[in-house]
């Protein structure tokens, strides 16, 4: 199994700012992925970030808004940009496991917009 | 990826096996079923996958139909740390590794 850190944990900014949430790997993986979960519902997939190339998007959301940063096998940065109440969620990073059955999630980080 | 639907909720009394039933009437041949269960405030946690056959772990059994179109998790003896959100995914092998929860079942295991 792999061991996933983020960072912050939680934050409360205000809005119009930009929050990087950071999210590190103790080994090297292929697949990296970023979530949001909205207070009290689901999980949804936001963007599978690439090791050297662009993320690619889910349907609804744009890299404008959610730009995605993977420089290594072991690390990724998720920015929410130009933030609004309507951003306040958990976002959740995962990665693929060992022969791509299982994904492993972060603890994730508690934004709140206010 | 093949639609799940699963009871929003179910109760369990401690000690009893807690079997939480999921739908997927849509589901592919080369679809797995995957089990994840996201205990509160924490991220989402890997149970039990399957293709056809039962499958058993430290955690749980699953339970496939012969049809597929339905399959059944099993926790044997749940305990209050079994309460949880629980998660059923179809999702082909090859789809580059993506999961698509839906909303999944709220358990709650009763002292």
């Amino acid at each position: 199994s792999a061991v996933i850190s983020q960072k912050p944990s939680r934050d409360i900014c205000q809005r119009g700012t930009s929050l990087t949430i950071q999210c590190q790997v103790d080994s090297q993986v292929t697949m990296m992925f970023w979530y949001r979960q909205q207070p009290g519902q689901s999980l949804t997939l936001i963007a599978t970030a690439n090791q050297g190339s662009e993320a690619t998007y889910e349907s609804g959301f744009v890299i404008d808004k959610f730009p995605i940063s993977r420089p290594n096998l072991t690390f990724s940065t998720l920015t929410v940009s130009n933030m609004s109440p309507e951003d306040s969620s958990i976002y959740l990073c995962s990665v693929g496991g060992q022969g791509a059955y299982e994904q492993y999630f972060g603890p994730g980080t508690r934004l709140t917009v206010t | 990826d093949a639609k799940t639907t699963q009871p929003p909720s179910m109760d369990c009394a401690e000690g009893r096996a807690a079997n939480l039933p999921c739908n997927h009437s849509t589901i592919s041949g080369n679809e797995y079923v995957y089990w994840y269960r996201q205990i509160h405030s924490q991220g989402p946690q890997y149970i039990i996958h399957g293709l056809k056959n039962n499958e058993t772990n430290e955690m749980a059994s699953l339970i496939i139909t012969e049809d597929r179109k339905s399959s059944t998790l099993i926790l044997p003896h749940a305990t209050l740390r079994d309460t949880a959100v629980y998660y059923c995914i179809v999702r082909a092998e090859n789809t580059g590794n993506q999961f698509y929860f839906g909303t999944g079942t709220s358990l709650t295991v009763i002292p």
